[in-house]
Protein backbone atom coordinates (compact mmCIF):
# COMPACT_ATOMS: atom_id res chain seq x y z
CA UNK A 1 0.00 0.00 0.00
CA UNK A 2 0.61 4.04 -0.03
CA UNK A 3 3.75 4.56 2.34
CA UNK A 4 5.02 7.81 3.20
CA UNK A 5 8.43 7.60 4.76
CA UNK A 6 10.41 10.40 6.77
CA UNK A 7 14.17 11.31 7.14
CA UNK A 8 15.85 10.95 9.55
CA UNK A 9 14.02 8.81 11.94
CA UNK A 10 15.71 10.72 14.96
CA UNK A 11 18.70 13.42 14.71
CA UNK A 12 20.60 15.52 17.74
CA UNK A 13 21.37 19.04 17.05
CA UNK A 14 23.49 21.76 19.00
CA UNK A 15 21.45 24.93 19.31
CA UNK A 16 22.00 27.06 16.98
CA UNK A 17 22.29 24.79 13.68
CA UNK A 18 19.29 24.08 11.15
CA UNK A 19 18.09 20.64 10.54
CA UNK A 20 16.73 19.39 7.27
CA UNK A 21 13.56 16.99 7.59
CA UNK A 22 12.53 14.95 4.53
CA UNK A 23 8.91 13.45 3.81
CA UNK A 24 8.56 11.77 0.89
CA UNK A 25 5.15 9.77 -0.65
CA UNK A 26 6.79 6.57 -2.07
CA UNK A 27 4.03 5.12 -4.55
CA UNK A 28 1.83 8.25 -5.11
CA UNK A 29 2.02 11.75 -6.18
CA UNK A 30 1.90 14.10 -2.59
CA UNK A 31 -0.38 17.43 -4.09
CA UNK A 32 -0.45 18.39 -0.31
CA UNK A 33 1.44 17.81 2.52
CA UNK A 34 0.91 18.57 5.65
CA UNK A 35 3.43 19.02 8.82
CA UNK A 36 2.30 18.34 12.66
CA UNK A 37 4.74 18.68 15.65
CA UNK A 38 3.72 16.84 18.71
CA UNK A 39 5.46 17.36 22.10
CA UNK A 40 5.24 14.24 24.85
CA UNK A 41 1.62 12.95 25.56
CA UNK A 42 0.35 15.78 23.40
CA UNK A 43 -2.08 15.84 20.52
CA UNK A 44 -0.61 16.22 16.89
CA UNK A 45 -0.30 20.06 16.33
CA UNK A 46 -0.69 21.01 12.43
CA UNK A 47 1.90 23.23 11.82
CA UNK A 48 1.81 24.61 8.25
CA UNK A 49 0.23 23.01 4.70
CA UNK A 50 1.70 22.94 1.48
CA UNK A 51 0.66 22.33 -1.80
CA UNK A 52 3.10 21.01 -4.51
CA UNK A 53 4.63 24.54 -6.14
CA UNK A 54 3.17 27.03 -3.89
CA UNK A 55 4.09 28.52 -0.66
CA UNK A 56 3.21 26.84 2.62
CA UNK A 57 0.43 28.21 4.49
CA UNK A 58 1.26 28.31 8.30
CA UNK A 59 -0.99 28.02 11.01
CA UNK A 60 -1.52 30.68 13.72
CA UNK A 61 1.51 31.33 16.07
CA UNK A 62 4.27 28.87 14.42
CA UNK A 63 7.20 31.09 12.55
CA UNK A 64 7.47 30.85 9.11
CA UNK A 65 11.20 31.81 8.52
CA UNK A 66 11.98 29.53 11.46
CA UNK A 67 10.25 26.43 9.88
CA UNK A 68 11.24 26.75 6.41
CA UNK A 69 9.11 24.82 4.14
CA UNK A 70 10.02 23.15 0.25
CA UNK A 71 7.39 21.16 -1.45
CA UNK A 72 9.19 21.31 -4.69
CA UNK A 73 8.13 18.01 -6.20
CA UNK A 74 5.01 15.80 -6.02
CA UNK A 75 7.11 13.32 -3.41
CA UNK A 76 9.24 15.48 -1.69
CA UNK A 77 8.23 17.45 0.98
CA UNK A 78 11.41 18.84 2.87
CA UNK A 79 11.31 21.11 6.62
CA UNK A 80 13.82 22.69 7.81
CA UNK A 81 14.34 24.11 11.51
CA UNK A 82 16.23 26.84 11.43
CA UNK A 83 18.64 28.15 14.04
CA UNK A 84 17.21 25.38 16.18
CA UNK A 85 16.82 25.95 20.11
CA UNK A 86 16.11 23.23 22.92
CA UNK A 87 12.48 24.09 23.15
CA UNK A 88 12.63 23.26 19.23
CA UNK A 89 13.21 19.46 20.57
CA UNK A 90 9.88 17.64 19.73
CA UNK A 91 8.02 14.84 17.40
CA UNK A 92 7.74 15.99 14.09
CA UNK A 93 5.30 14.21 11.65
CA UNK A 94 3.79 14.77 7.93
CA UNK A 95 1.40 13.74 6.16
CA UNK A 96 0.77 13.30 2.55
CA UNK A 97 -1.95 14.06 0.79
CA UNK A 98 -2.44 12.89 -3.29
CA UNK A 99 -3.56 10.31 -5.72
CA UNK A 100 -2.42 7.63 -6.13
CA UNK A 101 -1.45 6.20 -9.48
CA UNK A 102 -3.68 3.20 -9.28
CA UNK A 103 -6.60 5.84 -8.90
CA UNK A 104 -8.46 7.41 -6.08
CA UNK A 105 -7.06 10.04 -3.15
CA UNK A 106 -5.07 8.91 -0.18
CA UNK A 107 -3.68 10.62 3.36
CA UNK A 108 -0.99 8.77 5.16
CA UNK A 109 1.20 9.78 7.64
CA UNK A 110 4.94 9.20 7.75
CA UNK A 111 6.47 7.91 10.60
CA UNK A 112 7.61 10.76 12.53
CA UNK A 113 11.03 12.60 13.21
CA UNK A 114 12.31 13.30 16.98
CA UNK A 115 14.69 16.23 16.92
CA UNK A 116 16.68 16.81 19.97
CA UNK A 117 18.25 20.05 20.32
CA UNK A 118 21.07 20.32 23.43
CA UNK B 1 -9.92 27.89 16.75
CA UNK B 2 -11.66 23.98 16.24
CA UNK B 3 -11.07 21.96 19.43
CA UNK B 4 -11.81 18.33 19.53
CA UNK B 5 -12.77 17.18 23.50
CA UNK B 6 -11.48 13.35 23.39
CA UNK B 7 -12.30 11.27 26.19
CA UNK B 8 -11.55 9.68 28.58
CA UNK B 9 -7.93 10.32 28.57
CA UNK B 10 -6.81 7.03 29.75
CA UNK B 11 -8.05 3.67 30.07
CA UNK B 12 -6.25 0.92 31.88
CA UNK B 13 -8.39 -2.14 31.47
CA UNK B 14 -8.25 -5.80 31.43
CA UNK B 15 -7.98 -8.25 28.41
CA UNK B 16 -11.20 -9.13 26.81
CA UNK B 17 -13.32 -5.73 27.80
CA UNK B 18 -14.35 -3.69 25.47
CA UNK B 19 -13.59 -0.02 25.28
CA UNK B 20 -15.53 3.13 24.15
CA UNK B 21 -14.04 6.81 23.68
CA UNK B 22 -15.70 9.84 22.25
CA UNK B 23 -14.65 12.61 20.69
CA UNK B 24 -16.87 16.03 20.52
CA UNK B 25 -16.87 19.36 18.82
CA UNK B 26 -18.60 22.74 18.36
CA UNK B 27 -17.22 22.91 14.85
CA UNK B 28 -19.44 20.49 12.18
CA UNK B 29 -16.79 18.48 10.05
CA UNK B 30 -16.71 16.87 6.65
CA UNK B 31 -15.21 13.64 7.72
CA UNK B 32 -14.29 11.94 11.15
CA UNK B 33 -11.34 9.62 10.98
CA UNK B 34 -9.97 7.31 14.28
CA UNK B 35 -6.37 7.31 14.47
CA UNK B 36 -3.89 4.53 16.84
CA UNK B 37 -0.34 5.97 17.31
CA UNK B 38 2.04 3.74 19.51
CA UNK B 39 5.33 4.88 20.75
CA UNK B 40 7.17 6.37 18.40
CA UNK B 41 5.44 6.63 15.61
CA UNK B 42 3.32 8.02 12.98
CA UNK B 43 -0.44 7.56 13.18
CA UNK B 44 -1.94 4.86 11.43
CA UNK B 45 -5.35 5.22 10.06
CA UNK B 46 -8.13 2.63 11.54
CA UNK B 47 -11.20 4.09 10.75
CA UNK B 48 -12.96 6.81 8.42
CA UNK B 49 -16.48 8.13 8.58
CA UNK B 50 -17.39 10.48 5.75
CA UNK B 51 -21.71 10.45 6.09
CA UNK B 52 -24.16 11.96 9.15
CA UNK B 53 -25.34 8.95 11.30
CA UNK B 54 -22.71 6.42 9.50
CA UNK B 55 -21.30 3.59 11.55
CA UNK B 56 -18.60 1.66 10.27
CA UNK B 57 -16.72 -1.71 11.16
CA UNK B 58 -13.23 -2.94 11.12
CA UNK B 59 -12.78 -5.63 12.45
CA UNK B 60 -13.35 -5.39 16.55
CA UNK B 61 -13.28 -1.54 15.91
CA UNK B 62 -16.84 -0.08 15.30
CA UNK B 63 -17.16 3.47 15.04
CA UNK B 64 -20.21 6.14 14.54
CA UNK B 65 -20.13 9.77 12.87
CA UNK B 66 -22.86 11.22 14.82
CA UNK B 67 -25.63 12.91 13.15
CA UNK B 68 -24.88 16.31 13.89
CA UNK B 69 -21.44 15.57 12.25
CA UNK B 70 -20.42 16.96 15.53
CA UNK B 71 -19.06 14.01 17.55
CA UNK B 72 -18.25 10.34 17.05
CA UNK B 73 -17.46 7.44 19.20
CA UNK B 74 -14.67 4.55 18.90
CA UNK B 75 -15.85 1.07 20.06
CA UNK B 76 -13.03 -2.05 20.41
CA UNK B 77 -14.79 -5.00 21.16
CA UNK B 78 -12.65 -7.72 23.11
CA UNK B 79 -9.74 -5.69 23.62
CA UNK B 80 -6.18 -7.41 23.55
CA UNK B 81 -2.93 -6.53 24.68
CA UNK B 82 -1.58 -5.22 21.35
CA UNK B 83 -4.69 -2.65 21.26
CA UNK B 84 -2.55 -0.74 23.54
CA UNK B 85 -1.40 2.55 22.21
CA UNK B 86 -3.08 6.43 22.12
CA UNK B 87 -6.17 6.68 20.11
CA UNK B 88 -6.95 10.01 18.21
CA UNK B 89 -10.22 10.94 16.82
CA UNK B 90 -9.61 13.98 14.19
CA UNK B 91 -12.08 15.50 12.36
CA UNK B 92 -11.47 17.22 8.30
CA UNK B 93 -12.77 20.35 8.19
CA UNK B 94 -15.40 21.50 5.48
CA UNK B 95 -13.24 23.83 3.20
CA UNK B 96 -10.77 22.61 0.60
CA UNK B 97 -7.80 22.70 2.71
CA UNK B 98 -7.85 18.87 4.19
CA UNK B 99 -6.74 19.86 7.35
CA UNK B 100 -6.84 17.73 10.30
CA UNK B 101 -7.81 18.80 13.55
CA UNK B 102 -6.98 16.09 16.25
CA UNK B 103 -8.62 15.19 19.29
CA UNK B 104 -5.95 15.10 22.87
CA UNK B 105 -6.21 11.25 23.11
CA UNK B 106 -7.03 8.47 25.10
CA UNK B 107 -4.48 5.98 26.12
CA UNK B 108 -5.10 2.49 26.40
CA UNK B 109 -3.24 0.21 28.48
CA UNK B 110 -4.50 -3.59 28.52
CA UNK B 111 -3.87 -5.59 31.30
CA UNK B 112 -3.45 -9.44 30.42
Amino acid sequence: GAVVSQHPSRVICKSGTSVKIECRSLDFQATTMFWYRQFPKKSLMLMATSNEGSKATYEQGVEKDKFLINHASLTLSTLTVTSAHPEDSSFYICSARGYRTSGGETQYFGPGTRLLVL
Amino acid sequence: GQQLNQSPQSMFIQEGEDVSMNCTSSSIFNTWLWYKQEPGEGPVLLIALYKAGELTSNGRLTAQFGITRKDSFLNISASIPSDVGIYFCAGQLRDSSYKLIFGSGTRLLVRP
